[in-house]
Parts: C-alpha cells; structure tokens; sequence
C-alpha cells in the first residue's frame, strides 16, 4: 500500500519568507501528484497537479516539482502571505485502481 | 457551475440511527469518490465510482454502503451508525483516471454520532 509522509506537521514562517513544504511516497509507480489547500473548516481546494512525466508545475507563486525516482515531491511557495495560512495536503494517483492516497498536511502559519 | 456540493452541512445522529449523505457534480464527471478526514489519520477512502453503474471499496468501507444514482449523483449511507464514524465527509469527483486524474472537491459533512 502507498503511504504518503507530510514533514513536518506544522510549519510558522514570518510574511514575505520563501518556504517549501515536503511530500514523500513509497511507491514511484503513479499516474499524478496532487497538490490541495484545505482552510480551517472547509473542503479542499485543488492547487496544482503534476503528471507522472512532468517534473514541475507553476501556478502564481506557487511551484510544485515531483521526483518519481525518489519517492519525493515540493511545494515552493514565494513570497508568503498572511492569506496563505492553511494546511496544504498532497496526494498520489497510482497507476493501477482508482485510488487515491493522502498524506496528513502540514499546517502553515504565516505570521505578519 | 456549483462544482460539487454535499448535503447536509452538519449533522448529529444518535447511536444506531441510519442516514443518507449526498453528494452531486455538475462538471460530468465519470469518477467519484468518498473520503472520511480524521485527525491524524489524514484523507481515507470509504467507497469510490469510476463510472455510472459501479462501485469499489477503498480503503475503510466497513459501516456504510453507497449508490451511484446516476452520473451526477453518489450517495453515502450509514446504516447504524456508531460512534467512530464521528468525522467530516467529503465527496469528490475526477474526470477519469490515470494522469489527468484531478480531483475537485465538496465542502463536507460533518457528522458527529452521540
């Protein structure tokens, strides 16, 4: 079974700071890697996706890259703002089944 | 487009009690899918569709049971509920699978069993 690790937990940064949040899985055999932002209470909002033979995706100040070969994926994020306080998940698709496997998060504060 | 919506919002059960949470897309989504999000535990499969007509597992299906009425819609039922399924439900739907796979998701129920 994949298992998805999220590193750390939670994560406190002051404004204007450059960061990168950490995913890694156990299994290299996937179709995609989904990057989700999920606000106190709400659902979860679908940030980037990157396919199994792309090695990064930008959107905004948002740039997500993937090694499949090491089980490895981050999320960079310029510039942090106070708006970008929230927990960001991601998820991996393999390449057999329907399924999909989520790490825990980490909870990002950005502090003014 | 609303995308996907869930209903209800909230909802308290006492132990035992049967419900139905649903769940509806308007992007003509073939793929849809329910997840219970637990602290700690992350994300969990309960049950998905990959298609009109079909259901699967996923990973924690035990204690509910799902009908994919039609292709809009993929309702989650707990027969008697109990106390562990305390948690927030969240229905989502995908165009397919394999890379183009994105996922879109509802804003939740959360259910809290007494």
């Amino acid at each position: 079974k994949q298992e998805v690790t999220q590193i750390p937990a939670a994560l406190s940064v002051p404004e204007g700071e450059n960061l990168v949040l950490n995913c890694s899985f156990t299994d290299s055999a996937i179709y995609n890697l989904q990057w989700f932002r999920q606000d106190p209470g709400k659902g979860l909002t679908s940030l980037l996706l990157i396919q199994s033979s792309q090695r990064e995706q930008t959107s905004g100040r948002l740039n997500a890259s993937l090694d499949k070969s090491s089980g490895r994926s981050t999320l960079y994020i310029a510039a942090s703002q106070p708006g970008d306080s929230a927990t960001y998940l991601c998820a991996v698709s393999p390449n057999t089944g329907n399924q999909f496997y989520f790490g825990t998060g980490t909870s990002l504060t950005v502090i003014p | 487009n609303a995308g996907v919506t869930q209903t209800p919002k909230f909802q308290v059960l006492k132990t035992g009690q049967s419900m139905t949470l649903q769940c509806a897309q308007d992007m003509n989504h073939n793929s849809m899918y329910w997840y219970r999000q637990d602290p700690g535990m992350g994300l969990r499969l309960i049950y998905y569709s990959a298609s009109e007509g079909t259901t699967d597992k996923g990973e924690v299906p035990n204690g509910y049971n799902v009908s994919r009425l039609n292709k809009r819609e993929f309702s989650l039922r707990l027969e008697s509920a109990a106390p562990s399924q305390t948690s927030v439900y969240f229905c989502a739907s995908s165009q397919g699978s394999g890379a183009y796979n994105e996922q879109f998701f509802g804003p939740g129920t959360r259910l809290t069993v007494l």
